[in-house]
């Protein structure tokens, strides 16, 4: 089993619609994230969370929310999704206390926004 | 702000070459340097990192350096082969505990045989 999982994989909405993206680690990690890819920009953080109390704004936060019900689950919500946040969404974790700090990611969420 | 790039954006190359991928970043104050493979419409696959205290790394027909004085980390895959075909993303991990990465845009790697 994968030890970080996203549902749902791919999503079809309309715009004005709300929509919240699921991810849940094995890994035991405290650490997770939320990017979008969008072609020719690379990854961009919108959310990241360094324990249940702990929630930080990324770079593109705007227009998202984000729950962290558990060590293991980080939700990503869009209040009123657009077409601009077409984009493939990835949720990775990471431990600083670990010997290494290596980001482990999701197989990522495909949103397109009509 | 940190600031990462990636020469070239893309590159193709026939089976068997060894070849570099370059990542630049602008500020040196980085805990680590991470290299990513991401297949189409996949997730990133860590490939190597190097903390801040160390030069380079290995595995397999990869090794990755690093130079913080210069800002620059290099990749250099040795007998290409077209299973290599990907693109590969450099990430520059933040100083202390909010560590955070700054990600390249990439460079798209097309291995013909």
């Amino acid at each position: 089993d994968a030890d970080v999982t996203q549902t749902p994989r791919n999503r079809i909405t309309k715009t004005g619609k709300r929509i919240m993206l699921e991810c849940s680690q094995t890994k035991g990690h405290d650490r997770m994230y939320w990017y979008r890819q969008d072609p020719g920009l690379g990854l961009r953080l919108i959310y990241y969370s360094f324990d249940v109390k702990d929630i930080n704004k990324g770079e593109i936060s705007d227009g998202y929310s984000v729950s962290r019900q558990a060590q293991a689950k980080f939700s990503l919500s869009l209040e009123s999704a657009i077409p601009n946040q077409t984009a493939l969404y990835f949720c990775a974790t990471s431990d600083l206390q670990g010997p290494t700090d290596t980001q482990y990611f999701g197989p990522g969420t495909r949103l397109t926004v009509l | 702000k940190q600031e990462v790039t990636q020469i070239p954006a893309a590159l193709s190359v026939p089976e068997g070459e060894n070849l570099v991928l370059n990542c630049s970043f602008t500020d040196s104050a980085i805990y680590n340097l991470q290299w990513f493979r991401q297949d189409p419409g996949k997730g990133l696959t860590s490939l190597l990192l190097i903390q801040s205290s160390q030069r380079e790394q290995t595995s397999g027909r990869l090794n990755a350096s690093l130079d913080k004085s210069s800002g620059r980390s290099t990749l250099y895959i040795a007998a290409s082969q077209p299973g290599d075909s990907a693109t590969y993303l450099c990430a520059a991990g933040g100083r202390g505990g909010s560590y955070i990465p700054t990600f390249g845009r990439g460079t798209s790697l097309i291995v013909h045989p």
